[in-house]
């Protein structure tokens, strides 16, 4: 089955920085990627996905990349605010009918502190 | 605004009792429900997979006798946790998947806003 690393587990930056967080898969036949945002309390948002036919999308200040040869995907945040902070889950799926099929594989999580 | 309805948000019991935890799809036919338990500071931990209509698919080491789960309709899926002990306690998250609109994306996996289960 697949298997999603992510890191760091932890992130703290000061208002306006940028933070990265980054994500490995083991199954090479995983096809989508989500990140959510989970804020405490409360169940996870997805705030932006990206398909394996794609290298990178951008929706205003997050964006996803993807390098489907060295397995891994990453999450930017730029300009950063204090109201990003919250966890972080990078996951990845197979649709294909692969041995994942159908079931969101997560990471571990990453908790994002913006400093004001 | 949400697109998965899940209730309650939060429910306090004595052990032994059951409780019932709702999720819908609020514009849009759920072909695939899921089911996740989430500890403190943990990922999520998917406890089953349900289609309409049929039943539902526990993961390994969830008892499925302990966490009943019905999806009778395309838009709604129940968990009861029946016997509620103090173990039970946790944070309970249902999430949807189909598409929204006739073009929106396929496949988008949508979640509930989570049930803190506490058993006294």
């Amino acid at each position: 089955g697949e298997n999603v690393e992510q890191h760091p587990s932890t992130l703290s930056v000061q208002e306006g920085d940028s933070a990265v967080i980054k994500c490995t898969y083991s199954d090479s036949a995983s096809n989508y990627f989500p990140w959510y945002k989970q804020e405490l309390g409360k169940g996870p948002q997805l705030i932006i996905d990206i398909r394996s036919n794609v290298g990178e999308k951008k929706d205003q200040r997050i964006a996803v990349t993807l390098n489907k040869t060295a397995k891994h995907f990453s999450l930017h945040i730029t300009e950063t605010q204090p109201e990003d902070s919250a966890v972080y889950f990078c996951a990845a799926i197979d649709y294909a009918g692969g041995t994942s099929y159908g079931k969101l594989t997560f990471g571990q999580g990453t908790i994002l502190t913006v400093h004001p | 605004g949400a697109v998965v309805s899940q209730h309650p948000s939060r429910v306090i019991c004595k052990s032994g009792t059951s409780v019932k935890i709702e999720c819908r799809s609020l514009d849009f036919q759920a072909t695939t429900m899921f089911w996740y338990r989430q500890f403190p500071k943990q990922s999520l931990m998917l406890m089953a997979t349900s289609n309409e209509g049929s039943k539902a698919t526990y993961e390994q080491g969830v008892e499925k006798d302990k966490f009943l789960i019905n999806h009778a309709s395309l838009t709604l899926s129940t968990l009861t946790v029946t016997s509620a002990h103090p173990e039970d306690s946790s944070f309970y998250i249902c999430s949807a998947r189909g598409q929204r609109g006739a073009s929106g994306a396929k496949n988008i996996q949508y979640f509930g806003a989570g049930t803190r289960l506490s058993v006294l």
